[in-house]
């Protein structure tokens, strides 16, 4: 769990601003996710990386952007298009394989509030 | 895809009592199938998690039953203590190769009483 670092924790976004949120993560994981979570609600996959230079949308894509340019890293863009982006982000990251532990591990979350 | 329902929203139990929280999956695909606590603005952590080719798995005071052919599991925690109140969700997906990309339950937010 200690290995994945988002940043900021806490982020304000006027309307009609992008925002990027960073994920950096340490343990040599193949894969990487980008959940959001609502206020009492569960969590929704927003988009997943499997490899380098790779990425495949998840179940709420729009107005969302992603790139895997380095193993460590999986940066999320939080785009104008996005209408309702208030939420708590959560990154995630596994090792890949279905004979290798596939746990997902959770870094500490970014709070977004469009202001 | 996969959709997964959790029951109860909520659930409030005596201190020392036992609580059972289930979720329904759809996708027969599916073959892991994790639990997660998350503690109020935390990252949810994982606590039990079962594959399909098991039926149940314990692990002290926690333990995860799973109906491959009803499509459902279930968290039961027993002797419940005040810390393990928090909102725990289940959650669901088809190991590959590839990756493990989760599909997650509504949650469950227990509160224990002292």
């Amino acid at each position: 769990d200690g290995g994945i670092t988002q940043s900021p924790k806490y982020l304000f976004r006027k309307e009609g601003q992008n925002v990027t949120l960073s994920c950096e993560q340490n343990l040599n994981h193949d894969a990487m996710y980008w959940y959001r979570q609502d206020p009492g609600q569960g969590l929704r996959l927003i988009y997943y990386s499997q490899i380098v230079n790779d990425f495949q949308k998840g179940d709420i894509a729009e107005g969302y952007s992603v790139s895997r340019e380095k193993k460590e890293s999986f940066p999320l863009t939080v785009t104008s298009a996005q209408k309702n982006p208030t939420a708590f982000y959560l990154c995630a990251s596994s090792y890949t394989g279905r004979n290798s532990g596939n746990t997902i591990y959770f870094g500490e979350g970014s709070w977004l509030t469009v202001v | 895809g996969e959709n997964v329902e959790q029951h109860p929203s909520t659930l409030s139990v005596q201190e020392g009592d036992s609580a059972v929280i289930k979720c329904t999956y759809s996708d027969s695909a599916s073959n892991y199938f994790p639990w997660y606590k998350q503690e109020l603005g935390k990252r949810p952590q994982l606590i039990i998690d079962i594959r399909s080719n098991v039926g149940e798995k314990k692990d002290q005071r926690i333990a995860v039953t799973l109906n491959k052919t009803a499509k459902h599991f279930s968290l039961h925690i027993t002797e419940t203590q005040p810390e393990d109140s928090a909102v725990y969700f289940c959650a669901a997906s088809q190991i590959k190769a590839a990756g493990n990309k989760l599909t997650f339950g509504g949650g469950t937010r227990v509160l224990v009483k002292p």
